[in-house]
């Protein structure tokens, strides 16, 4: 079984400062990792994922997340935050394809708001 | 379509009725997933459906909970006796084949139950 767990509902930055966002999760079988952006009243939309291969992941808007497997995390960041960035970010992890069981069930974390300040 | 429709945007219902929540994927999409989106509590996976296979219903949270998809397109996510707890935000995604490809979602259809 698959658990994710967002450090942090809430999470302010300064425009121009690092953006760090934190996912741990659990897996009993190699994870497939995403995180997914929601801009308000509007729907998810995939920022990035990690599958297999290079554990440094780079996605839109110049977000990039890194596989740590030893430390089984998946943490989200940016170098300079912009205050188009300010949204609710949310960590995913599914099973991959080989195997069983109900392989489109993507669990998510709770989210994390993130708040960038002028 | 363009992207993952769905209907209503918003709904207000009396607690005690049915409701019914339409979602229209992406074409040519195959797997089509129901999610309920409380504050706080994250998305909740309710349903998926692949292709022609038994949808797997493990995320209903009561028999209240139903869905179907007709002709491996359209989706209709009805909740019947509806009660507070049932407010949320309710969201449709599909994809190609399963989730752990790239997943669409719709803006959802939140609902108040009073």
């Amino acid at each position: 079984a698959q658990s994710v767990t967002q450090l942090g509902s809430h999470v302010s930055v300064s425009e121009g400062a690092l953006v760090l966002l934190r996912c741990n999760y659990s897996s009993s079988v190699p994870p497939y990792l995403f995180w997914y952006v929601q801009y308000p009243n509007q729907g998810l939309q995939l920022l990035l994922k990690y599958t297999t291969g290079a554990t440094l992941v780079k996605g839109i808007n110049g977000f990039e997340a890194e596989f740590k497997k030893s430390e089984t995390s998946f943490h989200l960041t940016k170098p300079s935050a912009h205050m188009s960035d300010a949204a609710e970010y949310f960590c995913a992890v599914s099973a991959g394809p080989n195997y069983g069981g109900s392989q489109g069930n993507l669990i998510f974390g709770k989210g994390t708001k993130l708040s960038v300040k002028p | 379509g363009a992207g993952v429709s769905q209907s209503p945007s918003n709904k207000v219902t009396e607690k005690g009725k049915d409701v019914e929540l339409r979602c229209d994927p992406i074409s040519g999409h195959t797997a089509l997933y129901w999610y309920r989106q409380s504050l706080g509590q994250g998305l909740e996976f309710l349903i998926y459906f692949q292709g022609n296979s038994a949808p797997d219903k493990s995320g209903l949270p009561s028999d209240r909970f139903s869905a179907e998809r007709t002709g491996g397109s359209v989706s209709t996510l009805t909740i019947q006796r509806t009660q507070q707890e049932d407010s949320a935000v309710y969201l449709c995604a599909s994809s190609l084949v399963a989730m752990n490809t790239e997943a669409f979602f719709g803006q959802g259809t939140r609902l108040t139950v009073v």
